[in-house]
């Protein structure tokens, strides 16, 4: 089946730092890959996505390359501001045997960012 | 921006009670899910709906779980009997069909079982 698979936290830096957070993902087929963000009391929101290999997408100074050759998604921002403190959830969209398109989401990386 | 509304956004009950949380999805996304968000278990997804017809639940407690479309602006999440295991976040995310797209998600129901 598929699965996704997050570098665990809190990922914690400083302001201007640079933020590296790594995903990993297993899928048969060609699946689209995604970031959402979730800030404090809040819902997730999308981030960024890519829908092939090669792909990169990038939103908001973030940005993530769909590497097929190493099954990997990591998102990547030059640098952090502490607005930026929130978790992080990396998602892959597949369709499965069944025709259904349940995105697949991993457990989330925390990210504080201290000023 | 079009959005995700989710009612109650907190609800307290006394275990036992009934809750209902409702979704008000984006208008023309036909695919509903809900998911709930628990520290320990992270998102679990609890039911799938694409045109109001529930196509996966199997994440969802069948004896006390319920998950209904009656029409394409409202899905609702029941809970009957609540126990205090049940606290959590739960959110309702609309989309369009297709691994392409991304889904929007509400701002969640958290609920407290006490």
């Amino acid at each position: 089946g598929n699965s996704v698979t997050q570098m665990e936290g809190p990922v914690t830096l400083s302001e201007e730092a640079f933020l590296t957070i790594n995903c990993t993902y297993t899928a048969t087929g060609y699946p689209s890959l995604f970031w959402y963000v979730q800030y404090p009391g809040e819902g997730l929101q999308l981030l960024l996505k890519a829908t092939k290999a090669d792909d990169k997408g990038s939103n908001k100074g973030f940005e993530a390359t769909y590497r097929k050759e190493t099954t990997s998604f990591h998102l990547e921002k030059g640098s952090v501001q502490v607005s930026d403190s929130a978790v992080y959830f990396c998602a892959l969209g597949a369709q499965s045997e069944g025709g259904s398109y349940i995105p697949t989401f991993g457990r989330g990386t925390s990210l504080i960012v201290h000023p | 921006d079009a959005r995700v509304t989710q009612t109650p956004r907190h609800k307290v009950t006394e275990m036992g009670q009934e809750v209902t949380m409702r979704c008000q999805p984006i208008l023309g996304h036909n695919t509903v899910f809900w998911y709930r968000q628990t520290m320990m278990q992270g998102l679990e997804l609890l039911a799938y709906f694409r045109n109001r017809a529930p196509l996966d639940d199997s994440g969802m407690p069948k004896d006390r779980f319920s998950a209904e479309m009656p029409d394409a602006t409202l899905a609702t999440l029941k809970i009957q009997p609540s126990e205090p295991r049940d606290s959590a976040v739960y959110f309702c995310a609309s989309g369009l069909p297709g691994h392409n797209y991304g889904y929007t998600f509400g701002s969640g129901t958290r609920l407290t079982v006490v």
